[in-house]
């Protein structure tokens, strides 16, 4: 079975520009959630998706926003980009069984943005 | 509020060492608990997991077990080897009165074998 994919790997853009990243989750599993990696933060909660639908939220600014498809597909969004944004970012999906959400999140590779 | 401390890196070890790794949490509730491993260049990989107390999560020589009455979840393991050399993150899932998980991690602490 496949992994988590993110695309694309390396992002090189320009202060006030937007990106977009995109995830597919492993086949199967419904969740997925977006991780922002710096060495100063570490790694940061962005939030979690789930059936199309957000269900938690990290404190990021109205910036970060996020949305997922109905073949669980997620893409993330960063608009008007600051230098701070510059981060590995991950993603990861996890599997929810008759109601019960399974705690296990499995990573991509990540996208590694660079904000110049 | 919750949160993981790891004890901070980085730790250089010469091959076949004894590692261990220690790490503490602070949580509301019954969390569960894992250990990811990064490569370089790559994303998260997950080492082990526990989801209550006394558990002990075991893969690839690794071990951890929860540790209620200590708050801790201290990764072992018995012979380092080089290509253990990566950075480890201790992790909790948040309880959340609404549905959903995140991911709560530790700083992580980087092991470093050498030959």
């Amino acid at each position: 079975k496949a992994g988590v994919t993110q695309t694309p790997r390396y992002l090189i853009k320009t202060r006030g520009q937007q990106v977009t990243l995109s995830c597919s989750p492993i086949s199967g599993h419904r969740s997925v959630s977006w991780y922002q990696q710096t060495p100063g933060q570490g790694l940061q909660f962005l939030f979690e998706y789930f059936s199309e639908t957000q269900r938690n939220k990290g404190n990021f600014p109205g910036r970060f926003s996020g949305r997922q498809f109905s073949n669980s597909r997620s893409e993330m969004n960063v608009s008007t980009l600051e230098l701070g944004d510059s981060a590995l970012y991950l993603c990861a999906s996890s599997l929810e069984v008759a109601g019960k959400e399974q705690e296990t999140q499995y990573f991509g590779p990540g996208t590694r943005l660079l904000v110049l | 509020g919750n949160s993981v401390t790891q004890m901070e890196g980085p730790v250089t070890l010469s091959e076949e060492a004894f590692l261990t790794i220690n790490c503490t949490y602070t949580a509301t509730g019954y969390p569960s608990l894992f250990w990811y491993v990064q490569y370089p260049g790559e994303g998260l990989q997950l080492l082990l997991k526990a989801t209550k107390a006394d558990d002990k999560g075991s893969n690839k020589g690794f071990e951890a077990t929860y540790r209620k009455e200590t708050t801790s979840f201290h990764l072992e393991k018995g012979s380092v080897q080089v290509s253990d050399s990566a950075v480890y993150f201790c992790a909790l899932s948040r309880v959340a009165n609404q549905a959903g998980t995140a991911l709560i991690f530790g700083k992580g602490t980087t092991l470093s074998v050498s030959s």
